[in-house]
């Protein structure tokens, strides 16, 4: 059974950086890419980007300036890092398994609430 | 980019009723075009992808259909449990877009 469990600081101050990790457990980590995603009420949800074993990332061009994707494949676990955060990154960050040829997110984390305030 | 544009964004429905929620690609995406259910406090869940590939473990009631730039999610049956919030997301090419969804009320 695959499973992924996801953390990191739930308040962050404007302008400071927002960092989760997500760990995987179960099935092949390498097989795979890994992405992050966001909803909040006002945008719904949000593609931020997305990494392989091989550390080959891409990133919504909204974000591409602020966001960093990084791997460590001998943990299993992938990282997020949005930097220079304001209000309109206050959101729940999912990470997420892109599983087969359709680009399809079959397993998700269980989602961390991030609020960006002072 | 390619876009996506969901109707309605909310609907009312009965328990046994059918539900049909449309989904329109700013430009012909093939069948690369998934749905997904969510539910406050939880983590989105597959429903379909490809357009009309059921995911393992969802029920039969709900079905999809489309290809280049109009797809449908339809559920029939409607359950007490599909109360949600739906999403198109097309994974045609980065960045992958989502439609903003459809609350379906029971």
């Amino acid at each position: 059974q695959v499973q992924l469990q996801q953390w990191g600081a739930g308040l962050v101050k404007p302008s400071e950086t927002l960092s989760l990790t997500c760990a995987v457990y179960g099935g092949s980590f390498t097989a795979y890419s890994w992405h992050w995603i966001r909803q909040s009420p006002g945008r719904g949800l949000e593609w931020i980007g997305q990494i392989n074993h091989s550390g080959s990332t891409r990133y919504s061009p909204s974000l591409q300036n602020r966001v960093t994707i990084s791997i460590d494949t001998s943990r299993s676990q992938f990282s997020l890092t949005l930097t220079s955060v304001t209000a309109a990154d206050t959101a729940v960050y999912f990470c997420a398994r892109e599983s087969g040829g359709w680009t399809r997110f079959d397993y998700w984390g269980q989602g961390t609430q991030i609020a960006v305030s002072s | 980019d390619v876009q996506l544009t969901q109707s309605p964004s909310s609907l009312s429905a009965s328990v046994g009723d059918r539900v049909t929620i449309t989904c329109r690609a700013s430009q012909s995406i093939s069948r690369y075009l998934n749905w997904y259910q969510l539910k406050p406090g939880n983590a989105p869940k597959l429903l379909i992808y490809a357009a009309s590939n059921l995911q393992t473990g969802v029920p039969s009631r709900f079905s999809g259909s489309g290809s280049g730039t109009d797809f449908t999610l339809t559920i029939s049956n409607l359950q007490r449990e599909d109360l949600a919030t739906y999403y198109c997301q097309q994974s045609y090419r980065t960045p992958y877009f989502f439609g903003l969804g459809t609350k379906v009320e029971i």
